[in-house]
C-alpha cells in the first residue's frame, strides 16, 4: 500500500548527539517536507524538496539539515542536537500539478534531555 | 507569506450534533487552495476536504462540509452528526497555485481541539 513511513516514532536522546530522521515514501511524489510541530501543535516549515538534489529552507529557521538523493528519501539530520530541538517532526510529501493536499506520516516525537 | 488564523483553539459537541470550526486567512492572490486537515491523537494527519477558491460551490464529503467565503476570507468546516471518532485536533491550511516550487508549501493554522460528547 502506497504510504509515507517515519522513523523512529518516538526517540529520546542526550544533548550533543548526532541524530538522523528518516522520512520514505512509496507514491513517487517529487515534492517533500519537514514540518516541526511544537508542544502547542502550531505546524512550521522548516524544509522542503521539489526533487532528487535540490532542497530549500522553510519558514521556520532550523539548525537541521536534509538531502534528497533517491526520490523516496528525505532525511532530516541534526548534527548535535539540544533540548531546543525537542519537538515533533512531521513528514510530508505531494504530488506537481494536482490539487495536493498532502500525505503525512505518523510523526517522530523527539526529545533531547 | 499567507496568514491562517483559527481562532477556536478548543470546541466541543456533543455525539450527533453538529458543529462549525471556523477559519479566516489573508490573502492578496485571487486563486489559490484551501484544505481542512485532521489529526488524531499520535495518529497520522489527514485530509479532511479542501476547496479551491475559484469554485464558489462549497466542497462537501460525507458529513463534513465547508462554508467558503471569498470576499471575507473565511473557510469554515461544518461537522454534521458528530461521531466519538471525529474527535481531534483539526488544522485549516492555505496553499498557492504553483508559484515556483515554493508553492506547494502549505501555511497552517494554530489549530482547534474538537472534543466529542457521548
Amino acid at each position: 500500500e502506497a504510504d509515507i513511513y517515519q522513523t523512529p516514532r518516538y526517540l529520546v536522546i542526550g544533548t550533543g548527539k548526532k541524530i538522523t530522521l528518516e522520512c520514505s515514501q512509496t507514491m513517487g511524489h517529487d515534492k517533500m517536507y519537514w514540518y516541526q510541530q511544537d508542544p502547542g501543535m502550531e505546524l512550521h516549515l522548516i524544509h522542503y524538496s521539489y526533487g532528487v538534489n535540490s532542497t530549500e529552507k522553510g519558514d521556520l529557521s532550523s539548525e537541521s539539515t536534509v538531502s534528497r538523493i533517491r526520490t523516496e528519501h528525505f532525511p532530516l539530520t541534526l548534527e548535535s542536537a539540544r533540548p531546543s530541538h525537542t519537538s515533533q517532526y512531521l513528514c510530508a510529501s505531494s504530488v506537481s500539478g494536482t490539487l495536493g493536499g498532502y500525505t503525512f506520516g505518523s510523526g517522530t516525537r523527539l526529545t533531547v534531555v | 507569506a499567507q496568514t491562517v488564523t483559527q481562532s477556536q483553539p478548543e470546541m466541543s459537541v456533543q455525539e450527533a450534533e453538529t458543529v462549525t470550526l471556523s477559519c479566516t486567512y489573508d490573502t492578496s492572490e485571487s486563486d489559490y487552495y484551501l484544505f481542512w486537515y485532521k489529526q488524531p491523537p499520535s495518529r497520522q494527519m489527514i485530509l479532511v476536504i479542501r476547496q479551491e477558491a475559484y469554485k464558489q460551490q462549497n466542497a462537501t464529503e460525507n458529513r463534513f462540509s465547508v462554508n467558503f467565503q471569498k470576499a471575507a476570507k473565511s473557510f469554515s468546516l461544518k461537522i454534521s452528526d458528530s461521531q466519538l471518532g471525529d474527535a481531534a485536533m483539526y488544522f485549516c491550511a492555505y496553499r498557492r497555485i504553483n508559484i515556483g516550487n515554493s508553492g506547494y508549501a502549505l501555511n497552517f493554522g494554530k489549530g482547534t481541539s474538537l472534543l466529542v460528547t457521548p
